[in-house]
């Protein structure tokens, strides 16, 4: 069975730096196709993709948040990391984790309930 | 970015109607695209990928369709537990882009 879960702060400051962690079971991210996204939703509006981690540690990131943005993953744990710099209250949303695989032309089958993170002062 | 237009933005339905939700995406994403259901404080799930494979477990009443800069979604017989927001989402191109959602109520 294959599980997601997201770990990291519920609130952080303005200009403070947001670490997130997703813990993972069921498959490995050492496996070819395998890769692991990292999703937020501000509250009542849309999902938005942030990054992406491919299992030969390929990275995408969104456009308009690549500067701010870095993903890694340790293999050896069944973990990614997600760092998000200078927050400010409009990056205030819920994150998931989700996995892709290329069998499912790497859609999102599984998630993790979220995390929600608050910024504020 | 590749941008994705849904339409519905909201849509009111009864239990039992058929329903489509359409997704144009702003350049041509061959039949990369998969689409998602949220329920309110729940993760999305997946429905359907490449366009029209359902995903394992999904109810039968789901169809996807479509390919290029144009696709839908379709279900068959609305049921009770169908009224959620459903959201498009390309994976054609980096960035992953999803649609605005739409919204699925009760009439």
């Amino acid at each position: 069975q294959v599980t997601l879960r997201e770990s990291g702060p519920a609130l952080v400051k303005p200009t403070q730096t947001l670490t997130l962690t997703c813990t993972f079971s069921g498959f490995s991210l050492s496996t070819s196709g395998m890769c692991v996204s990292w999703i937020r939703q501000p509250p009542g509006k849309a999902l938005e993709w942030l990054a992406r981690i491919d299992w030969d540690d390929d990275k995408f990131y969104s456009t308009s948040l690549k500067t701010r943005l870095t993903i890694s993953k340790d293999t050896s744990k069944n973990q990614v990391v997600l760092t998000m710099t200078n927050m400010d209250p409009v990056d205030t949303a819920t994150f998931y984790c989700a996995r892709g695989y290329s069998a499912s032309s790497y859609s999102l089958d599984v998630w993790g309930k979220g995390t929600t993170v608050t910024v504020s002062s | 970015d590749i941008q994705l237009t849904q339409s519905p933005s909201f849509l009111s339905a009864s239990v039992g109607d058929r329903v489509t939700i359409t997704c144009r995406a702003s350049q041509g994403i061959s039949s990369y695209l998969a689409w998602y259901q949220q329920k309110p404080g729940k993760a999305p799930k997946l429905l359907i990928y490449g366009a029209s494979t359902l995903q394992s477990g999904v109810p039968s009443r789901f169809s996807g369709s479509g390919s290029g800069t144009e696709f839908t979604l379709t279900i068959s017989s609305l049921q009770p537990e169908d009224f959620a927001t459903y959201y498009c989402q390309q994976l054609n191109s980096y960035p992953y882009t999803f649609g605005q959602g739409t919204k699925l109520e009760i009439k």
